[in-house]
């Protein structure tokens, strides 16, 4: 059982350039989340899905798209990356998260934008 | 809305002593609470959560917590600390579908 799987682990953007980093999990969870890690911040939601076909902006969702066409998939998406964007994304998944279950996290990807 | 302090950015404590670690919660409403731990270059894992019940909340590798809703906290402890416990921890809140986090708290352990 794989869990959240976060790619890829590192890397390294010019300003201006575009990416997706790629989420999925293999848990048949319903609510996925996009998080950004920032030194001395804690987490901060960007983004989050109910179940395919539903997202739904967080805490700091601009300079970000989502989207959720599968249960498993959850890709975050980057059009033109900033300087700002630098920091490290957690994607994590849960089945419900209102009672008895719990957020899985991914191991994170490390993006840096020069 | 909510917001979670955790009142120590970082906290130094020598092996086998006493740990407690801080934060509070800002929302009157409903709210679950949660601690996390997160090793170096590793994602966040759940070390306990506090949902309704019971105050006092034990976890996993000997961590429990106390919800406190007068003083609306939600402390963590542990009495006696092992090097590997160092690492950093989080706690959060959970209100709708949104978890809040705190910004961290780094616990090193001294040997």
């Amino acid at each position: 059982n794989a869990g959240v799987t976060q790619t890829p682990k590192f890397r390294i953007l010019k300003i201006g350039q575009s990416m997706t980093l790629q989420c999925a999990q293999d848990m048949n969870h319903n609510y996925m989340y996009w998080y950004r890690q920032d030194p001395g911040m804690g987490l901060k939601l960007i983004y989050y899905s109910v179940g395919a076909g539903i997202t739904d902006k967080g805490e700091v969702p601009n300079g970000y798209n989502v989207s959720r066409s599968t249960t498993e998939d959850f890709p975050l998406r980057l059009e033109l990356a900033a300087p700002s964007q630098t920091s490290v994304y957690f994607c994590a998944s849960s089945l419900d998260p209102t009672f008895k279950n719990i957020q899985y996290f991914g191991a994170g990807t490390r993006l840096s934008v020069l | 809305a909510q917001s979670v302090t955790q009142l120590d950015s970082q906290v130094p404590v020598f092996e086998e002593a006493p740990v407690e670690l801080r934060c509070n919660y800002s929302s009157s409403v409903s709210v679950y609470l949660f601690w996390y731990v997160q090793y170096p270059n590793q994602g966040l894992q759940l070390l306990l959560k506090y949902l309704s019940g019971s105050t006092l909340v034990k976890g996993i590798n000997g961590f429990e917590a106390e919800f406190n809703k007068s003083q609306t906290s939600f402390h963590l402890r542990k009495p006696s600390v092992h090097i590997s416990d160092t690492a950093e921890y989080f706690c959060a809140a959970l209100t709708g579908n949104q978890f809040y986090f705190g910004t961290g708290t780094s616990l090193t352990v001294i040997p």
